[in-house]
């Protein structure tokens, strides 16, 4: 079975500096990898996903992030944040073959300072 | 294009009453629909999944439980409420693939949500 990590629950960042929310995942095969975005009261907003191919993922609202094997990682970036972003972010991941269902990360809550 | 409801917004009800949380789908046939829990700081937790009418599969044990009486009709029900139900209950729909199929390679789409309070 697959499992993710979020290993920070919290990050505090200043509007215009960069961004990187790291993600770990457990699969014994590469998986699909997904980055949302949640705000206050609301449902969940895809920002990417990787499933094959190039490993630097594009996304929406400026975001990135990179699908690094050797580390089992999928960390989200983005290099200068807008107090808009300010957010709860979920690392999700799915199973390659005969698996209908997503598993999500706990989440990192994004604050943005002035 | 495709939209997924969810109602109510928000529902307060007291222990022990019973609970209806109804999801639709328009713009597509045959979707996968699933039902999320998310409490504060815990993340989401899968409850239930659908890849067709009356088919069903459960996640976790609960007083919890979940139909689909129509193709893009999702709800979820519970006959007698605990305060550990408190949550933010979150739909999604996702292409079916078919048997065989990557499933998992299909986005997810999520609706508004509703915010169930029992005390």
């Amino acid at each position: 079975a697959q499992s993710v990590t979020q290993p920070d629950i919290h990050i505090t960042v200043s509007e215009g500096a960069s961004l990187e929310l790291r993600c770990n995942y457990s699969y014994g095969a590469t998986p699909y990898l997904f980055w949302y975005v949640q705000s206050p009261g609301q449902g969940l907003q895809l920002l990417l996903k990787y499933f094959s191919g190039d490993t630097l993922v594009q996304g929406i609202k400026g975001f990135e992030a990179e699908f690094k094997r050797s580390q089992s990682s999928f960390n989200l970036r983005k290099p200068s944040v807008h107090w808009s972003d300010a957010a709860e972010y979920f690392c999700a991941v799915g199973a390659r073959f005969g698996n209908e269902k997503l598993t999500f990360g706990t989440g990192t809550r994004l604050t943005i300072i002035p | 294009s495709q939209t997924i409801h969810q109602w109510p917004a928000t529902l307060v009800q007291p222990v022990g009453s019973p609970l209806s949380l109804e999801c639709t789908v328009e713009g597509t046939s045959n979707p996968n629909l699933y039902w999320y829990r998310q409490a504060a700081g815990r993340g989401l937790q899968l409850l239930f999944y659908s890849v067709g009418i009356g088919q069903i599969s459960s996640e976790v044990p609960q007083n919890l439980s979940a139909s689909r009486p129509q193709d893009r009709q999702f709800i979820l029900s519970s006959k007698k409420l605990l305060l550990s139900d408190s949550g933010f209950y979150l739909c999604a729909w996702k292409k079916n693939l078919g048997a065989g199929g990557q499933g998992s390679q299909e986005t997810q789409y999520f609706g508004p949500g509703t915010r169930l309070l029992v005390l």
